[in-house]
C-alpha cells in the first residue's frame, strides 16, 4: 500500500540553525500538507501547497518557514532560524484530486536545543 | 468550520463494541463528519467520514443523526490496537483548501 514517507524521523539541531524537513507524498497525489504538533498538544495545521504555490497558511507559518517542491517527488519544509519552540512533531500528508482522505506520514520530531 | 465537542477520554473492553459520541451542533448543511485517529505519536490516519447518511467501512461505522447536530464512530470489536486518540472535525470541502483543524479529540484506551 503506498505510503507518506518523511525523514529524518528525528532531528535534533541547535537554536538559530536551519533545518530542512523531507517528505516523499504518494506519487499521484497533488495536494501537499505540513502539520505540526507540540508535545502534548493537538496537531496543528502549518501550510498546504497546490500546483507549485502555497494555498493556504497558518499564522505558525511566518518568514521563518518556506516549503518546497523541488522535484517530482519530494516536499520540504524549511525552517530558517530555529527557536527552542519550534521543536515538535512535524507530520507532512498528502491527497489525491477528488478524494477527501489525508494520508500523513509517521512525522520528523524536531528538538531545538 | 463548525466546533466539535468529544469527551475527553473513554475506555473500552477489547472485543466489544467502543462507541464514540461528539457533537457539532453549529454544522451547516455542507459541512461533513471526518474521522481520524493518532496512535501514539504517529500521524494520523484517516478513518471515515459522512454527510448524513451513516457510513460503514472496514474499520469502523458513523452514525449520524437525523439533525446532524451529533454523531457517533464505532468500532465494532474493539483491539488493543484501537487505543489511540480519535477526533472529529467538521469541514467543508472545498478543493485546494482542504486543511483540517484537530481538537482535543477523545482518548480511548481498550483494555484487555
Amino acid at each position: 500500500e503506498p505510503e507518506v514517507t518523511q525523514t529524518p524521523s528525528h532531528q535534533v539541531t541547535q537554536m538559530g540553525q536551519e533545518v530542512i524537513l523531507r517528505c516523499v507524498p504518494i506519487s499521484n497525489h497533488l495536494y501537499f500538507y505540513w502539520y505540526r504538533q507540540i508535545l502534548g498538544q493537538k496537531v496543528e495545521f502549518l501550510v498546504s501547497f497546490y500546483n507549485n504555490e502555497i494555498s493556504e497558511k497558518s499564522e505558525i507559518f511566518d518568514d521563518q518557514f518556506s516549503v518546497e517542491r523541488p522535484d517530482g517527488s519530494n516536499f520540504t519544509l524549511k525552517i530558517r532560524s530555529t527557536k527552542l519552540e519550534d521543536s515538535a512533531m512535524y507530520f507532512c500528508a498528502s491527497l489525491a484530486e477528488n478524494y477527501n482522505e489525508q494520508f500523513f506520514g509517521p512525522g520528523t520530531r524536531l528538538t531545538v536545543l | 468550520d463548525a466546533k466539535t465537542t468529544q469527551p475527553p477520554s473513554m475506555d473500552c473492553a477489547e472485543g466489544r463494541a467502543a462507541n464514540l459520541p461528539c457533537n457539532h451542533s453549529t454544522i451547516s448543511g455542507n459541512e461533513y463528519v471526518y474521522w481520524y485517529r493518532q496512535i501514539h505519536s504517529q500521524g494520523p490516519q484517516y478513518i471515515i467520514h459522512g454527510l448524513k447518511n451513516n457510513e460503514t467501512n472496514e474499520m469502523a461505522s458513523l452514525i449520524i443523526t437525523e439533525d446532524r447536530k451529533s454523531s457517533t464512530l464505532i468500532l465494532p470489536h474493539a483491539t488493543l490496537r484501537d487505543t489511540a486518540v480519535y477526533y472529529c472535525i467538521v469541514r467543508t470541502v472545498i478543493q485546494g483548501a482542504q486543511k483540517l483543524v484537530f481538537g482535543q479529540g477523545t482518548r480511548l484506551t481498550i483494555n484487555p
